[in-house]
């Protein structure tokens, strides 16, 4: 099994960009598709990338996701920040014998 | 619309067992693998099981293999979690799933939760 690694907080403005890392411990990022919920306070999470970067109907195209080989990391890119972004985000993978694996999640705090 | 209603959870003593029941609406149930994930008090997201949408092939977490059991019945539309041997570690809210596609992938839609609390 492997561990998805995120940052425990990130905090930007208002209408600025903000990036959430996820660094897969072993095995190639790109083996498995990278999933990233979004979960506000006191609700139940939602999707807001799936497959590494494509983007459900509703979701803004302000939420972006990326994968990079040679940092083996997913990014869940976030531009034009607004308050109701602030939310704990979540990636997500499976792993070679079909267990699901969550980053430990990642609080944003849009100040 | 889809709907997913979580049922079942309350609180156990441990070593106790508990089924979960997820009523499944809005789609065609039989046509998608489902997902059970649960979130402790305070605490982040975590995988627990998954099945494929004919209910031949299941998934658990190292967590909860041998204790937990995932299962379907695809004619009531209804996703279950059978829970044995619970300890206090198990006390979380659980989430049914579903699923984008009849094998595992991304869950593109939650239910509300169910809060299952082990303790004496």
């Amino acid at each position: 099994n492997f561990i998805l690694t995120q940052p425990h907080s990130v905090s930007e403005s208002p209408g600025k960009t903000v990036t959430i890392s996820c660094t897969r411990s072993s095995g190639s990022i790109a083996s498995n598709y990278v999933h990233w919920y979004q979960q506000r306070p006191g609700s139940v999470p939602t999707t807001v990338i799936f497959e590494d970067d494509q983007r459900p109907s509703g979701v803004p195209d302000r939420f972006s996701g990326s994968i990079d080989r040679s940092s083996n990391s997913a990014s869940l890119t976030i531009s034009g920040l607004k308050t109701e972004d602030e939310a704990d985000y979540y990636c997500q993978s499976y792993d070679r014998s079909n267990q699901g694996v969550f980053g430990g999640g990642t609080k944003l705090t849009v100040l | 619309e889809v709907r997913l209603v979580e049922s079942g959870g309350g609180l156990v003593q441990p070593g106790g067992s508990l089924r979960l029941s997820c009523a499944a609406s809005g789609f065609t149930f039989s046509s998608y693998a489902m997902t059970w994930v649960r979130q402790a008090p305070g605490k982040g997201l975590e995988w627990v099981s998954n099945i494929i949408s004919g209910g031949g092939t299941t998934f658990y977490a190292d967590s909860v293999k041998g204790r937990f059991t995932i299962s379907r019945d695809n004619s009531k539309n209804t996703l279950y979690l059978q829970m044995n041997s619970l300890r206090a570690e198990d006390t979380a809210v659980y989430y049914c799933a579903k699923d984008l596609y009849y094998y595992e992938s991304s869950v593109d839609h939650w239910g509300q939760g169910t809060l299952v609390t082990v303790s004496s």
